[in-house]
């Protein structure tokens, strides 16, 4: 089955800085990239999400970038905030949904 | 706005028991996932579907069952709870398009402790 990676599985950043997470996928197959956050109790949200005829796509703080030839893709937040801080997923799906093992993002006031 | 609701909250069976995990959607969505969530281990895909009475299997099916009579319900069994599948119990639908490629919108988990 698909294969997704993602890293680091634990990131901590001062507020304002950026932070980024990294995910790797196998299937060649998978057009379409999500990310979802999760805070701490509550459920999976997407937050943004890239098909792959773009390589970018941005909204505010947040972006998503792709490399379908090296298949891998990330997600990057600039100026980050303590309400940030939550358990961020990846997923590649190709025909299912493989999510990553997620990222705990602590942003620190 | 969509919603996803789950039976219970929190839930605690007995090695053995039978145990049923309900999950209802109203936006009539036509795709319904079971995911168990494990730390270090993320989400994983235990079933879903993408119409009535269709169900496929997802990563790690074992040990369980799944039954959608209706296109609002999707229901996950444990036939015979055992302790490794204590976990958080997550559901979640997407509208039609392909089980890829729409947003899924998740219920709010149940917590299960099989002891």
């Amino acid at each position: 089955g698909e294969n997704v990676e993602q890293h680091p599985s634990t990131l901590s950043v001062q507020e304002g800085d950026s932070a980024v997470i990294k995910c790797t996928y196998s299937d060649s197959a998978s057009n379409y990239f999500p990310w979802y956050k999760q805070e701490l109790g509550k459920r999976p949200q997407l937050i943004i999400d890239i098909r792959s005829n773009v390589g970018e796509k941005k909204d505010q703080r947040i972006a998503v970038t792709l490399n379908k030839t090296a298949k891998h893709f990330s997600l990057h937040i600039t100026e980050t905030q303590p309400e940030d801080s939550a358990v961020y997923f990846c997923a590649a799906p190709g025909n299912q949904f493989y999510f990553g093992t997620g990222t705990s993002l602590t942003v620190i006031p | 706005d969509v919603k996803v609701t789950q039976s219970s909250r929190y839930l605690v069976k007995r090695t053995g028991e039978k145990v049923f995990l309900e999950c209802v959607q109203d936006m009539d969505h036509e795709n319904m996932f079971w995911y168990r969530q494990d730390p270090g281990l993320g989400l994983r895909l235990i079933y879903f579907s993408y119409d009535v009475k269709m169900k496929e299997k997802g990563d790690i099916p074992e040990g369980y069952s799944v039954s959608r009579e209706k296109k609002e319900r999707f229901s996950l069994i444990l036939e015979s709870a055992s302790t490794n599948q204590t976990s958080m119990y997550l559901c979640a639908s997407s509208k039609q398009g392909g089980i890829s490629y729409n947003e899924q919108f998740f219920g709010p988990g149940t917590r299960l402790t099989v002891l």
